[in-house]
């Protein structure tokens, strides 16, 4: 079975600063990994997503995220946060087997950025 | 392009009776995903259509169905309600269904039970 954990179920950090946030999942098979960002009463919007060709993907909005194979990690950065950032933060693993796939998420990152 | 469409956008029912949900997909997408997400429980897959055909299912009870129809848009149904099943479903299409397909949501639909 494939699982997501995300660390941190609130992250705050200060306009400016360093946005991470940190995304482990165990699959017994190379995953693709996507992080999905969610603004209050919206549905959610795809920032980036590993497929295996780069270890570093960047994404929209300055987001980036790099795939750890030896650390099963897929953290999510941005070197300067803005207020606008302010949302909830899904990392996901989608993974075939027995003929079908699921998207798997994470239980979400709430990132607060302070003025 | 126009996005995902759902609705209604809000719900509101008593618990016992049933609720419809509508979902459209991005033209040309084929496939279209089920989720709920409630308070304190993160998103929960539902269900997974493509080409017309149920291809997935999560782990929720019968009373949880839909169904999708020949111009690729999909319906939610929940029957005998329960209060545990006001939620925002939120509903995603791809292209066609890959593993590494990526899913494009909707804003989702707000269903309290009261």
């Amino acid at each position: 079975a494939q699982s997501v954990t995300q660390l941190g179920s609130h992250v705050s950090v200060s306009e400016g600063a360093l946005v991470l946030l940190r995304c482990n999942y165990s699959s017994s098979v190379p995953p693709y990994l996507f992080w999905y960002v969610q603004y209050p009463n919206q549905g959610l919007q795809l920032l980036l997503k590993y497929t295996s060709a780069a270890t570093l993907v960047k994404g929209i909005n300055d987001f980036e995220a790099e795939f750890k194979k030896s650390e099963t990690s897929f953290h999510l950065t941005k070197p300067s946060a803005h207020m606008s950032d302010a949302a909830e933060y899904f990392c996901a693993v989608s993974r075939s087997g027995a003929g079908s796939y699921q998207l798997t998420f994470g239980k979400g990152t709430k990132l607060s950025v302070i003025p | 392009e126009a996005g995902v469409t759902q609705s209604p956008t809000h719900l509101i029912k008593t618990r016992g009776q049933q609720a419809t949900l509508r979902c459209s997909p991005i033209s040309g997408h084929t496939s279209v995903y089920w989720y709920q997400q409630a308070l304190g429980l993160g998103l929960q897959f539902l269900l997974w259509y493509d080409e017309g055909e149920e291809r997935n299912r999560g782990n929720f009870p019968p009373r949880f169905s839909g169904r999708q129809f020949p111009n690729y848009s999909s319906e939610l149904n929940v029957n005998a309600l329960e209060l545990e099943d006001s939620a925002l479903y939120l509903c995603a299409s791809s292209l066609s269904g890959g593993v590494a397909d990526t899913q494009y949501f909707g804003p989702g639909t707000r269903l309290t039970v009261l």
